[in-house]
């Protein structure tokens, strides 16, 4: 089975400032990593994601993040952010293949201020 | 492009009724939908997988009963609460995959609330 943990449960930032928000996977096979993120009272909407090729993969809203295997880990980074990141993220992985069930982690609520 | 919605985004009920949610996909097929839980500032939990055509598969720990799933199409999914008691509110967000595809997306979710 596979399993997720996002170590920081809030981060709280300034506007313009850099963020990374951290995401560590356990599996014993190859897997695929996803970020979604989620605004209030909404649904999920899909960041990024890695399937397989190059490690760093760029998303939406000038997120990018980083496969990492060795370490076991797919951080999100964004540069520099703005009041409309703050929201909840949700860093999820699933087995390679035909298995399409996603295991999420708990979260990390992003909170970027003025 | 992959548009998912559903409906109603937000209900409240009394104990002891029956809600219906339902999960289309609206610019595509979806042969595979998925049924999550979210409960407050928690993250989302699977109840289930529901495939076109063919009963759903549910997670361990999930009442099939009490939760009914239906995919009569390859659009909609539907999701029943039977019965329902307060212990039921909840936030149920579903989510569709393209045929071959590999990303679930997800819809707006549903409030439930059960006086």
């Amino acid at each position: 089975a596979q399993s997720v943990t996002q170590l920081d449960s809030q981060v709280p930032v300034f506007e313009e400032a850099p963020v990374e928000l951290r995401c560590n996977y356990s599996s014993s096979v190859s897997v695929y990593l996803f970020w979604y993120v989620q605004y209030p009272n909404q649904g999920l909407q899909l960041l990024l994601k890695y399937l397989s090729g190059s490690t760093l993969v760029k998303g939406i809203n000038g997120f990018e993040a980083e496969f990492n295997k060795s370490q076991t880990s797919f951080h999100l980074r964004k540069p520099s952010v703005h009041i409309s990141d703050t929201a909840e993220y949700f860093c999820a992985v699933r087995k390679a293949g035909s298995n399409y069930k996603l295991t999420f982690g708990k979260g990390t609520l992003l909170t970027v201020n003025p | 492009g992959a548009v998912v919605s559903q409906h109603p985004s937000r209900v409240i009920c009394k104990s002891g009724t029956s809600v219906k949610i339902e999960c289309r996909s609206l610019d595509f097929q979806a042969t595979t939908m998925f049924w999550y839980r979210q409960f407050p500032k928690q993250s989302l939990m699977l109840m289930a997988t529901s495939n076109e055509g063919s009963k759903a598969t549910y997670e361990q720990g999930v009442e099939k009963d009490k939760f009914l799933i239906n995919h009569a199409s390859l659009t909609l999914s539907t999701l029943t609460v039977t019965s329902a008691h307060p212990e039921d509110s909840s936030f149920y967000i579903c989510s569709a995959k393209t045929p071959g595809g590999e990303t679930q997306y997800f819809g707006p979710g549903t409030r439930l609330l059960v006086l």
